[in-house]
């Protein structure tokens, strides 16, 4: 099986403009979760998404949003940018319904300037 | 207090060793228990899972369970130079899509 799938793998922004990540999952995972991995924070949870719902959010800002698509694919937003939003954005795909693997995706690298 | 403490580190261990990689998780409800390992500049990479209390071994690895203690742990048996990354310790609640993250432990298994 193909793996995790995000696009794209590195992005280079400008403060107040806004982004898009997307991410493909597992071929058959329904559940795909996002987080953000920075030096200082660590692998932080941004949410979760399963059958085009979200499920769990973390505590991040309403500028960051996700929505979920019927053949599981998943896109998260960020809007107005800020320097702090610098991080490695992953993906995570878990086939739900009783199985709690998750399998992470290569990452999108952010970087705000 | 963190919701889940793993070892300071670095942790550094000559090849052929056992490397002892520790974690502690605040949350009693906590039911699914995960090891990843993260190379350099790489995305997390799942290898062991635990759900019930004990041992669960595959190949090299051994990750122990205990839940009464709230302590799960990651043992490397030969440890090899490629074994080498940071090792990452992540807890879920069953049926919740978040999984909490260690800062993790860095392993360097020296030749």
């Amino acid at each position: 099986k193909a793996g995790v799938t995000q696009t794209p793998r590195y992005l280079i922004k400008t403060r107040g403009q806004q982004v898009t990540l997307s991410c493909s999952p597992i071929s058959g995972h329904r559940s795909v979760s996002w987080y953000q991995q920075t030096p200082g924070q660590g692998l932080q949870f941004l949410f979760e998404y399963f059958s085009e719902t979200q499920r769990n959010k973390g505590n991040f800002p309403g500028r960051f949003s996700g929505r979920q698509f019927s053949n599981s694919r998943s896109e998260m937003n960020v809007s107005t940018l800020e320097l702090g939003d610098s991080a490695l954005y992953l993906c995570a795909s878990s086939p739900g319904g009783g199985s709690y693997e998750q399998y992470f995706g290569p990452g999108t690298r952010l970087t705000v300037t | 207090q963190k919701e889940v403490e793993q070892n300071s580190g670095p942790l550094s261990v000559p090849e052929g060793a056992i490397a002892s990689l520790n974690c502690t998780y605040s949350d009693r409800v906590s039911q699914s228990f995960f090891w990843y390992r993260q190379y350099s500049g790489k995305s997390p990479e799942l290898i062991m899972s635990i759900y019930s209390n004990g041992d669960k071994e595959d190949g090299r690895f051994t990750a122990q369970l205990n839940k009464a203690s709230q302590y799960v742990s990651l043992l490397i048996r030969d440890s090899q130079p490629s074994d080498s990354a940071t090792y990452l310790c992540a807890v879920k609640r069953t049926n919740a899509g978040k999984s909490t993250f260690g800062d993790g432990t860095t392993l360097t298994v020296k030749p």
